[in-house]
């Protein structure tokens, strides 16, 4: 079965740049689109990058997503961290008639 | 747009438990719909989603067997019968919307990802 793994969490300091990887099992990640999603605690789910590298209506340009299929992985990169992106983020695609999300990321901005 | 999700509760490992989402604001029965489900302080899984007619539905193996999505888009409704149920399904359950699905060849569809959530209903398994 497809499988996407995130690391469990990272941190970094306000203002800072950070990059929140997304590494596919198997076959190629870029056969299927990659969604990323923000959770913070208590709420439901929201998206901040959509097939690949778009970004919805609403959320800021310091949010953006990349595909690196030499590595088989998608990242979420967020550049001129502030206090209000600490959540979890979900990395996910599709594979063999299946949604697959990653663990989940821990975003601590200190 | 909104999704709003009911009949979550406490029921006994084994017993059974129907959800539903109320959807507005949007064409319901032009899009696809998933069911999401969170173990408490774990991640994101999906359970299921079904295609705009109710003609197919896809699960993810845990549930397969036990679960049944379902839809009526005349109500505008979602809905999760959920059977034989365990601990380990103790979770919240959120209903979403599936922006896009679009054949292909090799995965079956290209997928779009989920632009839409309700809130969550809660369900607990325990005797």
């Amino acid at each position: 079965n497809f499988m996407l793994t995130q690391p469990h969490s990272v941190s970094e300091s306000p203002g800072k740049t950070v990059t929140i990887s997304c590494t596919g099992s198997s076959g190629s990640i870029a056969s299927n689109y990659v969604q990323w999603y923000q959770q913070r605690p208590g709420s439901a789910p929201t998206t901040v990058i959509y097939e690949d590298n778009q970004r919805p209506s609403g959320v800021p340009d310091r949010f953006s997503g990349s595909i690196d299929s030499s590595s088989n992985s998608a990242s979420l990169t967020i550049s001129g961290l502030k206090t209000e992106d600490e959540a979890d983020y979900y990395c996910q695609s599709y594979d063999s008639s299946t949604v697959v999300f990653g663990g989940g990321t821990k975003l601590t901005v200190l | 747009v909104q999704l709003v999700e009911s009949g979550g509760g406490l029921v006994q490992p084994g017993g059974s438990l129907r959800l539903s989402c109320a959807a507005s604001g949007f064409t319901f029965s032009t899009y696809w719909m998933s069911w999401v489900r969170q173990a408490p302080g774990k991640g994101l899984q999906w359970v299921a989603n079904i295609k705009q007619d109710g003609s197919e539905t896809y699960y993810v193996d845990s549930v397969k067997g036990r679960f049944t999505i379902s839809r009526d888009n005349a109500k505008n409704s979602l809905y999760l019968q959920m059977n034989s149920l365990r601990a380990e399904d103790t979770a919240v359950y959120y209903c979403a919307r599936d922006r896009q699905l679009v054949p292909a060849a090799m995965t079956g569809y290209y997928y779009y990802g989920m632009d839409v959530w309700g809130q969550g209903t809660t369900v607990t398994v325990s005797s």
